[in-house]
């Protein structure tokens, strides 16, 4: 069972470069969500997607795009990296609104 | 301030001993209160997941409690293992601004050594 997989799991940028971070779950869960970890404080939502082809914005959705053209996949893209998006990113899916949700490994990203 | 607190910060103890976590959160209304282990470098791994009408629930050797009058939740370690050491966070659900999503509100985790 693979779950949640993410990749890449480390990644240095430039200011100024994108990126897509990809996500895939095997469960056939509609939820799926992109969440940053920053040291002190908890992971914050970027973005999320209630089922394919709907996505929404989460409490830091600024310089930050995804898409849901598949239930399998949720990318996150950086359009044009800032320092202050070095950070770890997670993506996890669950089931229903409420359920257990699983989380990838996360993508360590640093942009200098 | 943070709507999910959690206590101790840090906390080292002897393998085999218990251990308790402190959650103290204002998150309002809430649909569950989750705690996660999270290993270094890997991503959070729920323990237990409990409603507001529930007042404990076990995994194993991990309990955790939940007082929705106060607001508090503690998890409880027993007979602790070297395995055991990592991060635990209190994750809070809640429902995310009129739509039908709920949103994970996270503490900023205690974390656990376990020492030899």
């Amino acid at each position: 069972n693979a779950g949640v997989t993410q990749t890449p799991k480390f990644q240095v940028l430039k200011t100024g470069q994108s990126m897509t971070l990809q996500c895939a779950q095997d469960m056939n869960h509609e939820y799926m969500s992109w969440y940053r970890q920053d040291p002190g404080m908890g992971l914050r939502l970027i973005h999320y997607s209630v089922g394919a082809g709907i996505t929404d914005q989460g409490e830091v959705p600024n310089g930050y795009n995804v898409s849901r053209s598949t239930t399998e996949d949720f990318p996150l893209r950086l359009l044009s990296a800032a320092p202050s998006q070095t950070s770890v990113y997670f993506c996890a899916s669950h089931k229903q609104a409420n359920t257990e949700a699983f989380f990838g490994q996360g993508t360590r990203l640093t942009v200098v | 301030k943070n709507q999910v607190e959690q206590s101790p910060q840090s906390l080292i103890i002897l393998e085999g001993k218990n251990c308790t976590l402190q959650c103290n959160y204002t998150v309002s209304p809430f649909s569950n209160l989750r705690w996660y282990k999270q290993d270094t470098g890997r991503g959070p791994v729920s323990l237990t997941i409990m409603t507001f009408s529930e007042n404990t629930k076990s995994n194993g050797r991990y309990t955790a409690t939940l007082d929705a009058d106060t607001k508090q939740s503690s998890l409880h370690i027993t007979a602790s293992q070297l395995s055991d050491s990592a991060s635990y966070i209190c994750v809070v659900s809640a429902p995310w601004v009129n739509t039908g999503f709920q949103k994970l509100v996270f503490g900023t985790g205690t974390r656990l050594l376990v020492s030899p």
